[in-house]
């Protein structure tokens, strides 16, 4: 059967409220980043990216934020909506087309 | 834009069974597809990337003949899980690259095997 897995870091933020979702990354040549959002039962859904010449980008409601010096990326939501609950995955390119992700950090709004 | 299905969504079988799982990209094509395999609260491992028309690239410890991937085309990729066992059971998603360096995956809904 299934293995059972570590536990998931969990924000939990008041709805209307900004919510920050951080996540360090490993290799320094990695060039490309992109935040996805997976809901229970369902796959990743592309969010927003962000190239290393940036330093930030903004989407609707959502802002990403890269500091390359520190290794650091972070999501920022604005006005949290309990249709954000889900958990969020940071990934990084560094070869190609090949991503790796980071561990997940699970988002609950509370209404 | 930027669709990709899979199919089954669930799958329940009996020990021994050949599963196989579909996966295609709608509205773009695909020049890479990669299968993940995901665990309950864990991140999305993966499992082999494949380029149509070209043999899979399996990552570090995934068995190959376990694991069949085809590429048939620039819009389809299928996993074959071949003997299944109760330790296969898990939650395996696809995604697909249009092909742009670097690139952004877009991912399908994920098809849950159940093995008894």
């Amino acid at each position: 059967g299934e293995s059972v897995g570590l536990h998931l870091p969990t924000l939990s933020v008041q709805e209307g409220d900004n919510s920050i979702i951080n996540c360090a990354y490993s290799n320094s040549a990695s060039d490309y980043f992109i935040w996805y959002k997976q809901e229970s039962g369902k796959g990743p859904q592309f969010i927003i990216d962000i190239r290393s010449n940036m330093d930030k980008r903004q989407g609707q409601r959502v802002t990403v934020l890269l500091n390359k010096t520190v290794k650091h990326l972070s999501l920022q939501i604005a006005a949290t909506q309990p249709g954000d609950s889900a958990v969020y995955f940071c990934a990084e390119n560094n070869a190609g087309n090949m991503l790796t992700f980071g561990g997940g950090t699970r988002l609950m709004v509370k209404p | 834009g930027a669709v990709v299905s899979q199919h089954p969504s669930w799958v329940i079988c009996k020990s021994g069974t050949s599963v196989k799982i579909e996966c295609r990209s709608l509205d773009f094509q695909a020049t890479t597809m990669f299968w993940y395999r995901q665990f309950p609260k864990q991140s999305l491992m993966l499992m082999a990337t494949s380029n149509e028309g070209s043999k899979a690239t399996y990552e570090q410890g995934v068995e190959k003949d376990k694991f069949l991937i085809n590429h048939a085309s620039l819009t389809l990729s299928t996993l074959t899980v071949t003997s299944a066992h109760p330790e296969d059971s898990s939650f395996y998603i696809c995604s697909a690259s249009p092909g742009q360096v670097p690139d952004t995956q877009y991912f399908g809904p994920g098809t849950r095997l159940t093995v008894l």
